[in-house]
């Protein structure tokens, strides 16, 4: 069945470090995948996504590109902020209505 | 345009009891669904609705847990009698479109629910 597994946390980085959030998955076919981020006592909101092969998603600073060869969707970016401190979830369109969730990653980021 | 709103934002009750989530969805939005959060099983999808109907419950666990949408601006999600592994996060999320290409979920802020 179609899974997403993403790096385990917790990640710790110094402010201005760059970031690299691993995420790769299985599925038929071609899935969309997203990136949500969850902020201290938020819901999801979507970050970025990218609904076919090789597309990049940005958003935000942040960027990450749908490599099918991989079967990968790593979320980046180059210089990472106190605020971008949170919870990451990689996610594919799994048919129907749902969407499949890693089991997130815990982001903090210190000054 | 307001998010999604759930209440209540926390919960605490004794095992047995019974517990009643709300959620008013997106005005608009034909889509909504109610996930569940636990450290141990990440986020897992209970049910959703599409205009008012319920379409997929298969996440639903047991037959402790209800959900209900009388209307396109209301939905509750009851769990009757409650045990201490309830205890999770639930959150509603609603969608305009369907998900994949052109839909994105819209979440609230979520229920925490404590059952002692």
């Amino acid at each position: 069945g179609n899974s997403v597994t993403q790096m385990e946390g917790p990640v710790t980085l110094s402010e201005e470090a760059f970031l690299t959030i691993n995420c790769t998955y299985t599925a038929t076919g071609y899935p969309s995948l997203f990136w949500y981020v969850q902020y201290p006592g938020e819901g999801l909101q979507l970050l970025l996504k990218a609904t076919k092969a090789d597309d990049k998603g940005s958003n935000k600073g942040f960027e990450a590109t749908y490599r099918k060869e991989t079967t990968s969707f790593h979320l980046e970016k180059g210089s990472v902020q106190v605020s971008d401190s949170a919870v990451y979830f990689c996610a594919l369109h799994g048919g129907a209505q749902k969407l499949v969730f890693g089991q997130g990653t815990r982001l903090t980021i210190n000054p | 345009d307001a998010g999604v709103i759930q209440s209540p934002r926390h919960e605490v009750t004794e095992m047995g009891q019974e517990v009643t989530l709300r959620c008013k969805p997106i005005s608009g939005h034909d889509y909504l669904f109610w996930y569940r959060q636990t450290m141990m099983r990440g986020l897992e999808l209970l049910i959703y609705f599409n205009n008012n109907v319920p379409i997929d419950d298969s996440g639903m666990p047991e037959d402790r847990f209800s959900a209900k949408m009388p209307n396109a601006s209301f939905s509750t999600l009851k769990i009757q009698p409650s045990e201490p592994r309830d205890s999770a996060v639930y959150f509603c999320a609603s969608s305009l479109a369907q998900l994949g290409r052109a839909g994105e979920l819209f979440f609230g802020e979520g229920s925490r629910l404590t059952v002692l």
